[in-house]
């Protein structure tokens, strides 16, 4: 059972750029059967799902986030990191890294989350 | 891409049997298998109950089953009970190779 740890600032200013790790154990990220994706829920909200990255470089995104997105892997440190930029309040939310089954819809989420606050 | 329609709210009294729907359209729901629910309890990270429109991951309780028709999936929940209460989000695959959420249920226990 894999496990992941995320890494990145709590507070990020408006119009800056959000850059998220998720470094995994127990698991290897250049398994190519596991898509690895982010999924975020701001306060009080419901679950968004952001894209996914595959270790062969694929990548996948939410349509009305493309060009604000950049999900990259880095196998050789077992991690996959999310960068978004331009945040404005609205992207304020807890931001999971999710291991994704392909051929499936099989998920699972890798931690508990990390709250990520935009505010000046 | 709009989120999945999910009823903002279902309840049912213990023992009772309650079904959650998600409705999409023929590209997502409509189109593919791979549509999944999960359970969230306030603070907690959303738990996999259905994956595939109806398969059970292990330690997962028979009384959670889900279905699919045309462009509606549903999940029922059986003899309901107190610890079933939690907000439930469908999620399904999309024809733009990425996924979609539902807009989200929360199941109260009476």
């Amino acid at each position: 059972q894999p496990q992941a740890q995320e890494s990145g600032p709590g507070l990020v200013k408006p119009s800056e750029t959000l850059s998220l790790t998720c470094t995994v154990s127990g698991g290897s990220i250049s398994d190519s059967n596991y898509y690895w994706a982010w999924i975020r829920q701001p306060p009080g909200m419901g679950l968004e799902w952001i894209g996914s990255v595959h270790y062969s470089g694929a990548t996948a995104c939410k349509p009305s986030l493309k060009g604000r997105v950049t999900i990259s892997v880095e196998t050789s440190k077992n991690q996959f990191s999310l960068r978004l930029a331009y945040v404005t309040a609205a992207d304020t939310a807890v931001y999971y890294c999710v291991r994704e089954k392909g051929g499936s819809s099989w998920a699972d989420y890798l931690g508990q989350g990390t709250l990520v606050t935009v505010s000046s | 891409q709009s989120a999945l329609t999910q009823p903002a709210s279902v309840s049912g009294s213990p023992g009772q049997s309650i079904t959650v729907s998600c409705t999409g359209t023929s590209s997502d729901v409509g189109a593919y298998n791979y549509i999944s629910w999960y359970q969230q309890h306030p603070g907690k990270a959303p738990k996999l109950m259905i994956y595939d429109v109806s398969n059970r991951p292990s330690g997962v309780s028979n009384r959670f089953s889900g279905s699919k028709s045309d462009n509606t999936a549903s999940l029922t929940i059986s003899g309901l009970q107190a610890e079933d209460e939690a907000d439930y989000y469908c999620i399904s695959y999309t024809s733009s190779i990425t996924y979609v959420f539902g807009t989200g249920t929360k199941v109260t226990v009476l």
